[in-house]
């Protein structure tokens, strides 16, 4: 199975900071890497899909970038709703779509 | 409009088996291109993708659980239902299922708000 690794695990920030987050897989996945963002008690909502393709309805500060084994999700001019847990998942594996373990954006 | 919702039972005893059904609208589950996934969150972790199943009735399931997962469809219904066998106290957890978009990169663009499972006698 392809493993999904992200750094950091969590990250302290403040409004208007500029934020990155990496994810890497075991193997090559093309540019099949989604990421999501998840507020306290809620479900995850969908922010980029293939690699750096907005969802839409999703601000212009989120983008993503990225190819083979390793992505970045960038925040730009964080604001206080961004503040959240954010998971990359690879959908290259026809056969398993494994999830990253999580980064948080704390304040 | 997609919408999708998770029912089942609160409440679950080691050992015995949880059945889930998610109940969608806004779309067909009868084309390859078009699936419903199901995923877990235990609290305070991270999200863990249990299994899928796409229109034309391929489905896959995570290699660490597959022995205890089966995932089906009632497409005249909308409905996909998840059994996971043998429950027990590392299961609980917040189980959603997700629209899959292969349009989209095979990504779960739309979530159910997710239902509460607990394994405890």
């Amino acid at each position: 199975d392809i493993q999904m690794t992200q750094s950091p695990s969590s990250l302290s920030a403040s409004v208007g900071d500029r934020v990155t987050i990496t994810c890497r897989s075991s193997q090559s996945i093309s540019n099949y890497l989604n990421w999501y963002q998840q507020k306290p008690g809620k479900a995850p909502d969908l922010l980029i899909y293939g690699a750096s393709t907005l969802q839409s309805g999703v601000p212009a500060r989120f983008s993503g970038s990225g190819s083979g084994t390793e992505f970045t999700l960038t925040i730009s001019n964080l604001q206080p709703e961004d503040f959240a847990t954010y998971f990359c998942q690879q959908s290259f594996d026809f056969y398993t779509y494994s999830l990253g373990q999580g980064t948080r954006v704390e304040i | 409009q997609i919408t999708l919702k998770e029912s089942g039972p609160t409440l679950v005893k080691p050992t015995q088996t949880l059945t889930l059904t998610c109940t969608f609208s806004g779309f067909s589950l009868s084309t390859t291109e078009v699936g419903v996934g199901w995923i877990r969150q235990p609290p305070g972790k991270a999200l863990e993708w249990l299994a899928h199943i796409y229109g034309s009735d391929h489905k896959k399931y995570s290699t660490a659980l597959k022995s205890r997962l089966s995932i089906t469809k009632d497409t005249s219904k909308n409905q996909v239902v998840l059994t996971m066998t043998n429950m027990e106290a590392a299961d609980t957890a917040t189980y959603y299922c997700a629209h899959l978009s292969a349009t989209l990169k095979y990504s779960f663009d739309m979530w159910g708000q997710g239902t509460v499972v607990t394994v405890s006698s």
